[in-house]
């Protein structure tokens, strides 16, 4: 069985610049949890998405937005990126039912400079 | 929203000696507690976890115990070997079904050899 797949691996962006990130899911997972992991913070909840629709939302501003397709497979948007978005982000998938373990990607880890 | 600290953020221990991450949560709804394990260049990934109506849990050399009335659960690491180092995560989750995990800070586990 497949693992959670994240890409791309590593990104460099500028500021002001937008970037989009993927994550595919385990197969049969309709889940997919997005975390910001950073030296400072730890792992810090971005959002939740359960059969195309965002269940639940973390402390973050407008500009990190997410979407899940019908096949689970989730994406998740930074517009207007600053230096501080530098960090690794992280992908989760689950059957969705709560209580239950994340299965986590590598991570895409991204570079505003 | 539950907040989750994790003492301590460095432990050193000598190959075979016995490792213990302590973890304290604010939310009483909580009901869930699992334990990643994150090597470098990897996602976090799940090594144990318990639920709100048991006290301990152990798998081999790992055990978990948790005090719900304190509100703190424990990671108990036995004959650490060198491989057992990474960085260590506790969280717990308050709502299901939506998956909202809440980090702790993470404890960096280095055992020497």
């Amino acid at each position: 069985k497949a693992g959670v797949t994240q890409t791309p691996r590593y990104l460099i962006k500028t500021r002001g610049q937008q970037v989009t990130l993927s994550c595919s899911p385990i197969s049969g997972h309709r889940s997919v949890s997005w975390y910001q992991q950073t030296p400072g913070q730890g792992l810090q909840f971005l959002f939740e998405y359960f059969s195309e629709t965002q269940r639940n939302k973390g402390n973050f501003p407008g500009r990190f937005s997410g979407r899940q397709f019908s096949n689970s497979r989730s994406e998740m948007n930074v517009s207007t990126l600053e230096l501080g978005d530098s960090a690794l982000y992280l992908c989760a998938s689950s059957l969705g039912q709560g209580e239950e373990k994340l299965f986590f990607g590598s991570g895409t880890q991204l570079s505003v400079l | 929203g539950e907040n989750v600290e994790q003492h301590p953020s460095t432990l050193s221990v000598q190959e075979g000696d016995s490792a213990v991450i302590k973890c304290t949560y604010s939310d009483s709804a909580s009901n869930y507690f699992p334990w990643y394990k994150q090597e470098l260049g990897k996602g976090p990934q799940l090594i144990i976890d318990i639920r709100s109506n048991v006290g301990e849990k152990k798998d081999q050399r790992i055990a978990v115990t948790l005090n719900k009335t304190a509100k703190h659960f424990s990671l108990h690491i036995t004959e650490t070997q060198p491989e057992d180092s990474a960085v260590y995560f506790c969280a717990a989750e308050t709502r299901s079904p939506n998956n909202d995990m809440r980090f702790g800070a993470g404890t960096r586990l280095t055992v020497k050899p």
